[in-house]
């Protein structure tokens, strides 16, 4: 399995829901991260675990909460978000936070996050 | 401030033409370099990467070229085809070590005609 699963590929959610996104990965990889992509702009880093630690977290306000249950899932749970806040929430894994040299990330297809 | 730049957004080439794709970038901290492709719907995906150590890395159709002094880098896919139209993502990384964070540029869509 060389998969990055990321569900659900749509999510639709009003300002007052909360809802979760879920990522999972078997390839036996101990940092997983959560990027923000808008459109026509590059992916932007949100958040990265390693060994289930969180070990950066790049100032994202606290309506998006991590959680990395452990080593193969990664989830990020979302309480009162704003519009602005749609985008494509992608996940990625890597072997260990010094790895990217031979493997670069692996990538998830996305959750496309539509606030209304 | 964008650290990565890809100044061309867009670049449209004939199938069996090489493919040239740039990248600059400001951050003389950054020692290594990755290349992905993204198609729609889809995440990106890592085609090939260089070290700052070394000026040339080639997989099959793609060679990635560094040129330290002028930051810059660029892409060369040849011979070019068309299930190589997609969105380029050139990024970069402080060090093999600190490879945790990677800064992305906004990206290059290839459309390669038959």
């Amino acid at each position: 399995d060389t998969e990055v699963t990321q569900t659900p590929k749509h999510l639709v959610m009003g300002m007052t829901n909360k809802k979760s996104l879920k990522c999972e990965q078997h390839m036996g990889h101990r940092a997983m991260y959560w990027y923000k992509q808008k459109a026509k702009k590059p992916p932007e880093l949100m958040f990265v675990y390693s060994y289930e630690k969180l070990s950066i977290n790049e100032s994202v306000p606290s309506r998006f909460s991590p959680e990395c249950p452990n080593s193969s899932l990664l989830n990020l749970h979302l309480h009162a978000l704003q519009p602005e806040d749609s985008a494509l929430y992608l996940c990625a894994s890597s072997q260990w936070t010094g790895a990217i040299s031979n493997y670069g990330y692996t990538f998830g297809s996305g959750t496309r996050l539509t606030v209304v | 401030d964008q650290q990565v730049k890809q100044n061309s957004p867009s670049l449209s080439v004939q199938e069996g033409r090489i493919s040239i794709l740039n990248c600059d970038y400001t951050n003389s901290m950054f020692d290594y370099f990755l290349w992905y492709k993204k198609y729609p719907a889809e995440g990106p995906t890592f085609l090939i990467s260089i070290s700052s150590i070394k000026d040339k890395n080639e997989d099959g159709r793609f060679t990635v070229f560094l040129n330290k002094s002028a930051k810059h880098l660029s892409l060369h896919i040849v011979p070019s085809q068309p299930g190589d139209s997609a969105v380029y993502f050139c990024a970069a990384s402080e060090g093999e070590t600190s490879g945790s964070r990677l800064t992305f540029g906004e990206g290059t869509q290839l459309t390669v005609n038959p």
